[in-house]
């Protein structure tokens, strides 16, 4: 069983909706977790953090945490077509531990 | 606050040499973490250094190795370099403080030939 998991896409929406990604984790001792953005060619962008359970907003981004479930996803709120990208789901037991990537879900948002 | 920087971008080797990568962390993070990252198979973790010492490792073969010096700057090597070596690295630097956010630098485009 991977560390995390996300499903690899490719997931379509249009301009102007809700796009959303889910992310599920192995380790019930996991504490931190992240969302990148990685644009194609480049490297991967922080763009959200989380480490308690419940929702936090950032601008047009939501990310949710559900330890109980080891689920966390984030919804991204009036998708634009610059949101086209991968989104990698990331987490860490507490600071000096690993990071566990999970391989990305690739988004396009339609014009 | 510039950010993590890593030289150089771009490589094209032949199979057999070695090279080595360089990656100075954002002022301030004493942690320096080191990626491989292709189309099959993701991001994967190669180790992880805080404070001159390798903290954590990930699976890979002997020939990647890496160190970080006392200024937190930290180099990988890989020796007899395969075909399948062909990647993008990427460096990430953390604070390694309470929230531990790792942050990229560009990354290395390395080529085997």
């Amino acid at each position: 069983q991977k560390e995390v998991e996300q499903n690899s896409g490719p997931l379509s929406v249009p301009e102007g909706a809700i796009a959303s990604l889910n992310c599920t984790y192995s380790d019930r001792g996991s504490q931190s977790f992240f969302w990148y953005r990685q644009y194609s060619g480049k490297s991967p962008e922080l763009i959200m953090s989380i480490y308690s359970n419940g929702d936090k907003e950032d601008g047009r981004f939501t990310a949710q945490l559900n330890k109980a479930s080891q689920y966390v996803s984030l919804l991204i709120r009036d998708s634009q077509p610059s949101d086209s990208a991968t989104y990698l789901c990331a987490v860490t037991r507490y600071t000096g531990n690993q990071f566990y990537f999970g391989t990305g879900t690739s988004l396009t948002v339609i014009p | 606050k510039a950010g993590v920087t890593q030289t150089p971008r771009y490589l094209i080797k032949t199979r057999g040499q070695q090279v080595t990568l360089s990656c100075s962390p954002i002022s301030g993070h004493r942690s320096v973490s080191w990626y491989q990252q292709t189309p099959g198979q993701g991001l994967q973790f190669l180790f992880e250094y805080f404070s001159e010492t390798q903290r954590n490792k990930g699976n890979f073969p002997g020939r990647f190795s890496g160190r970080q010096f006392s200024n937190s700057r930290s180099e990988m090597n890989v020796s007899t370099l395969e075909l399948g070596d062909s990647a993008l690295y990427l460096c990430a630097s953390s604070s390694a403080g309470m929230y531990n956010e790792q942050f990229f630098g560009p990354g290395t485009r390395l080529t085997v030939l």
